[in-house]
């Protein structure tokens, strides 16, 4: 079965630090990565995905991953957050056997940027 | 476009009443279905998902149950409610494309609080 672990549970930042959240998942076979965001009384929303071909994701608002098959990672960054980045973060694998049912979600990572 | 409708949005009910939460999906056909919990720090747990009317898998054992009437209708129910199952539950729905791979969509919430 997949398993997704987050390295922080809260990350503290100020406006304009540049931003890397780490995500890696154990899972032999194909996958698909995602990342989620969630702000403060809001659902949860996609910020960026892996599929297939490029391993460098661009997402929205500036948002960027890397798939590292070989580290089994799928790390979110950003050059330059803003006080509107603060948010959770929740990196999530999908197996593509099985008929791909199954998403799995890492406990999340709490992004705090101060002004 | 597609759009996932959950509710109700907040409940309070007493030990030992019953639930239904429920979810609906528009603007597509024959969805993956889930019902995931969501508590803090922890992450997003899947409780059951379904590939179709009448066919629902369940991840983990516990108090609660779910069904699929219509193809676009997911339904979280208790005959029981316990104060543990207090929490915040999230419907949501995968498409698959073949240029894209799997995504996973998600409703607003529900907030149970038990007492």
């Amino acid at each position: 079965a997949q398993s997704v672990s987050q390295h922080n549970h809260h990350v503290i930042l100020s406006e304009a630090a540049s931003l890397e959240l780490g995500c890696n998942y154990s899972y032999g076979g194909t996958v698909n990565l995602f990342w989620y965001v969630q702000y403060p009384g809001q659902h949860l929303q996609l910020l960026l995905k892996y599929f297939s071909g490029d391993p460098l994701v661009k997402g929205i608002k500036g948002f960027e991953a890397e798939f590292i098959k070989s580290k089994f990672s799928f790390n979110l960054r950003k050059p330059s957050v803003q006080w509107s980045d603060t948010a959770e973060y929740f990196c999530a694998v999908n197996a593509l056997d099985n008929y791909g049912q199954n998403f799995v979600f890492g406990p999340g990572t709490r992004l705090s940027v101060l002004p | 476009s597609q759009t996932i409708h959950q509710w109700p949005a907040t409940l309070v009910q007493p030990v030992g009443s019953p639930l239904s939460l429920e979810c609906t999906v528009e603007g597509t056909s024959n969805p993956n279905l889930y019902w995931y919990r969501q508590a803090a720090g922890r992450g997003l747990q899947l409780l059951f998902y379904s590939v179709g009317i009448g066919q629902i898998s369940s991840e983990v054992p516990q108090n609660l149950s779910a069904s699929r009437p219509q193809d676009r209708q997911f339904i979280l129910s208790s005959k029981k409610l316990l104060l543990s199952d207090s929490g915040f539950y999230l419907c949501a729905w995968s498409s698959w494309g073949a240029d894209s791979g799997n995504t996973i969509y998600f409703g607003e919430g529900s907030w149970l609080t038990v007492v």
